[in-house]
């Protein structure tokens, strides 16, 4: 069973921090990741994508992705009361994404 | 933009009732999906279609069928809705090819059975 594994949370972090939510991934064959966020009673909306090891920045946020330890990792920085939501991490592999349950960030003022 | 649109944001339904959710993309993408999403269970692939006309089977596909007559538009049928199938329903689309293959989902649709 592929899997991706999320610790659910919740993280709670003061506004102006580095937020850092992890994700680890069981297939090795797992091609690309994504992060989404997720507002309660919203669906998801796509932040970023990594395929390739190492760091991927956009903005306030970073991906960071280490695929020897199947181990992908969301960095926010300078953290907002806006960011407070669920993040869900996805591997994609072969045909279909698969999701971790998710991680719900509370920043708090 | 992309977007994706389903048809209710919210629908109540009798048990045995026949459901059909839509969900239409203006991105001509290839791939269409359908999920439902639990708390504490996450996000779970019901259907997929590469294509007009195919479908495949995601994790759940049982009691659910689906229909893909034109590349934009992906419905999702409960052929006799029950109560443990009051759930978020998430339609999403993607691209084909490429080193990406991200999903954009639609608004959801808020479905309960009673």
């Amino acid at each position: 069973q592929k899997e991706v594994e999320q610790n659910s949370g919740p993280l709670s972090v003061p506004e102006g921090a580095i937020a850092s939510l992890n994700c680890t991934y069981s297939d090795r064959g797992s091609q690309s990741f994504f992060w989404y966020r997720q507002y309660s009673g919203k669906s998801p909306e796509l932040i970023m994508f990594i395929y390739s090891n190492g760091d991927k920045e956009d903005g306030r946020f970073t991906a960071q992705l280490n695929k020897a330890s199947q181990y992908v990792s969301l960095l926010i920085r300078d953290s907002q009361p806006s960011d407070s939501a669920t993040y869900l991490c996805a591997a994609y592999n072969t045909d279909k994404l698969i999701f971790g349950t998710g991680t719900r960030l509370q920043v708090f003022p | 933009d992309v977007k994706v649109t389903q048809s209710s944001r919210y629908l109540v339904k009798r048990t045995g009732e026949k459901v059909f959710l839509e969900c239409v993309q203006d991105m001509d993408h290839e791939n269409m999906f359908w999920y439902r999403q639990d708390p504490g269970l996450g996000l779970r692939l019901i259907y997929f279609s590469y294509d007009v006309k195919m479908k495949e089977k995601g994790d759940i596909p049982e009691g659910y069928s689906v229909s893909r007559e034109k590349k934009e538009r992906f419905s999702l049928i409960l052929e006799s809705a029950s109560t443990n199938q009051t759930s978020m329903y998430l339609c999403a689309s993607s691209f084909i090819g490429g080193s990406s293959y991200e999903q954009y989902f639609g608004p959801g649709t808020r479905l309960t059975v009673t």
